[in-house]
């Protein structure tokens, strides 16, 4: 069963611009992890916010979680041409164990 | 830095076959994962193992077995291949909250 969903699937924008990627899950968690994918390659952490925390920053990357909305969202600010990858939000829950779900991702394409 | 290194970054067998997926980790890492990734889908998890000679059925096991002799390595078998399981294979080994995947195998069957 999938337990965090990215919207959009989908997103393209200029270089330079922000982009803005969202996640919602239907059970309670302890934490929520976003990971980076380049094409055709393994995924990279990029941040992990708790669930007692409201908003996380590191680097150009600015993560928001509302456990009243089961939501998360990924800022990137001053997108880059290599920033182009897809991103997974990952969520526990009582439900998983040690385990995280992983979403269907959300694919990013910046522009030139 | 903590390295994953899996066999093979592109496999092609033949329906039938019996396939071997290797993972290797280099940070003594107790946790282990399989998952297979297909498009529209995100990644699912197949098999995980928390110890040595211990494994534990994720989502998917159906077609799959995992074998884990030692602590750093950790392999899934396909016993007997279909087209069906054609995906873009991940592992990935933790120590708490955060997963290190290898870079996938992108195995297609025939």
């Amino acid at each position: 069963s999938q337990q965090g969903e990215e919207d959009p699937q989908a997103l393209s924008i200029q270089e330079g611009e922000n982009a803005t990627m969202n996640c919602s899950y239907k059970t309670s968690i302890n934490n929520l992890q976003w990971y980076r994918q380049n094409s055709g390659r393994g995924l990279v952490h990029l941040i992990l916010i708790r669930s007692n925390e409201r908003e996380k920053h590191s680097g150009r990357l600015r993560v928001t979680l509302d456990t009243s909305k089961k939501s998360s969202s990924l800022l990137i600010t001053a997108s880059r041409a290599a920033d182009t990858a897809s991103y997974f939000c990952a969520t526990d829950g009582e439900d998983y164990g040690q385990n995280f779900v992983f979403g269907p991702g959300t694919r990013l394409s910046v522009l030139p | 830095d903590v390295k994953v290194t899996q066999s093979s970054r592109y496999l092609v067998k033949r329906t039938g076959e019996k396939v071997f997926l290797e993972c290797v980790q280099d940070m003594d890492h107790e946790n282990m994962f399989w998952y297979r990734q297909d498009p529209g889908l995100g990644l699912r998890l197949i098999y995980f193992s928390y110890d040595v000679k211990m494994k534990e059925k994720g989502d998917i096991p159906e077609g799959y077995s995992v074998s884990r002799e030692k602590k750093e390595r950790f392999s899934l078998i396909l016993e007997s291949a279909s087209t069906n399981q054609t995906s873009m294979y991940l592992c990935a080994s933790s120590l708490g909250e955060k997963q290190f995947f290898g870079p996938g195998t992108r195995l297609t069957v025939l």
